[in-house]
């Protein structure tokens, strides 16, 4: 009931093209869902969240696309650049102070020029 | 400060030694979380502090393992005994009470010979 599972494990893609990396979760009563950004030797940065009272939530060339039914959420990143290549990790909670984020395992990208 | 500080960055030490790590908090969050990620894995919750108290501490992998913090304000995770299974990096993170957003500080990577 806890888990995230993320997927692919790594992705590699040419610059100009899109990232996709998709979460599933089991809780339902998780209502918030982040992604977070890794750069080697950094701690996980917010890029973007949503909470299901939307299917879509767009910042600049990053978009969260939301399923509640099938409870999956996914990133898309338009428009890779290499600067883009980091771990990404979606996680799970439920929206209030009582409660951890439960994180994916991880997708290593790279964009290559 | 500006973000959240941990220390040491890095620490390598034998096999059966204590270790403490330090996180200090931005100042004002309440919340704070202490999360492991080993090579290649995603962030493992550890332990969640509101305040002073620990109302969730289901993370922590043994009783080798605790954490404490004074003051609402730093923590120090301990690891008694250490194994060379305890080797990763140990994030912190902070948040207001009632914001999604975590804010991780660079983490501290411990390497048990």
């Amino acid at each position: 009931q806890q888990q995230v599972k993320q997927s692919p494990q790594s992705l590699i893609v040419q610059k100009g093209g899109i990232s996709i990396i998709n979460c599933a979760y089991e809780n339902t009563a998780f209502d918030y869902f982040p992604w977070y950004q890794q750069f080697p030797g950094k701690g996980p940065a917010l890029l973007i969240a949503i909470r299901p009272d939307v299917s879509e939530k767009k910042e600049g060339r990053f978009t969260i696309s939301f399923n509640k039914s099938a409870k999956q959420f996914s990133l898309h990143i338009m428009d890779s650049q290499p600067g883009d290549s980091a771990t990404y990790f979606c996680a799970a909670s439920k929206d209030d102070n009582t409660d951890k984020l439960i994180f994916g395992t991880g997708t290593r990208l790279q964009v290559f020029p | 400060g500006a973000g959240v500080s941990q220390s040491p960055s890095n620490k390598v030490t034998e096999k059966g030694k204590d270790v403490e790590l330090r996180c200090d908090p931005i100042s004002g969050h309440t919340a704070l979380y202490w999360y492991r990620q080993s090579l290649g894995q995603g962030l493992e919750f550890l332990i969640y502090f509101q305040g002073n108290s620990a109302p969730d501490k289901s993370g922590l992998p043994s009783d080798r393992f605790s954490a404490e913090r004074t003051g609402g304000s730093v923590s120090t995770l301990t690891i008694q005994r250490t194994q060379q299974e305890d080797s990763a990096v140990y994030l912190c993170a902070s948040r207001f009470t009632t914001a999604g957003e975590l804010f991780f500080g660079e983490g501290s990577r411990l390497t048990v010979l």
